[in-house]
């Protein structure tokens, strides 16, 4: 069965504290495994897409890395504006079929 | 502005209560959704649809109807709200010839009492 698991599931960072978030991930035939920033009372909003393993993409502080089981989303000298729920997602059978882990709350305290 | 709007934002109902949650684009994108999001359960897919007229369920269709009329709208229909339905809802898009970058609305919250 295809299944996506993010963890730590919450984490409280000082200021300018680096650290990953994780997103393990089992499906046959990865197509692609993407990230996402929830704010409270809002919708996703997209960060970025990952294809293949060893493949990284940069935004800002965050940097997303891709293996054949996981992914990281490193967050380097976070500001208490990268505070939100981070969310990623793996396409499941079928073209448009989508699934999703249940998100790192990140808190990020000045 | 390019954007994807739900109605209502907040509904609070009783069971057996018929309610439509609208949602609307104007990106012209064939792809759109719906989830829910629950506590603990992150988010999950209900229906999909491809293009007009084209729709398929995800992996949490039943209590729900979606209809794909025209492009822009892609309205959830629940014809028996019962309790366990209540959750925060998104409707998302996709522009055309892409599989990834997903559009979401800004959510509906939807309490059945």
């Amino acid at each position: 069965e295809d299944q996506v698991t993010q963890s730590p599931e919450a984490l409280r960072l000082q200021e300018g504290e680096s650290s990953s978030l994780n997103c393990s991930y089992t499906v046959s035939g990865l197509r692609g495994l993407f990230w996402y920033r929830q704010d409270p009372g809002k919708g996703p909003e997209f960060l970025f897409t990952l294809y293949s393993a060893g493949e990284e993409k940069e935004k800002e502080r965050l940097k997303a890395t891709l293996t054949k089981k996981e992914s990281f989303l490193h967050i380097t000298a976070p500001k208490p504006e990268d505070s939100a729920t981070y969310l990623c997602a793996v396409p499941g059978s079928g073209t448009y079929k989508y699934i999703f882990g249940t998100g790192t709350r990140l808190k990020v305290l000045a | 502005e390019a954007q994807v709007t739900q109605n209502p934002r907040y509904l609070i109902t009783v069971t057996g209560k018929k309610l439509t949650v609208t949602c609307s684009q104007n990106m012209n994108h064939e792809y759109m959704s719906w989830y829910r999001q629950d506590p603990g359960l992150g988010l999950r897919q209900i229906y999909y649809s491809m293009n007009v007229e084209v729709t398929d369920k995800g992996d949490v269709p039943e209590g729900y109807k979606v209809s794909r009329k025209e492009k822009r709208n892609f309205p959830l229909i629940l014809e028996s709200p019962s309790p366990n339905q209540t959750s925060l809802y998104f409707c998302a898009t996709i522009p055309q010839g892409s599989t990834d970058t997903q559009y979401f609305g800004p959510g509906t919250r939807l309490t059945v009492l």
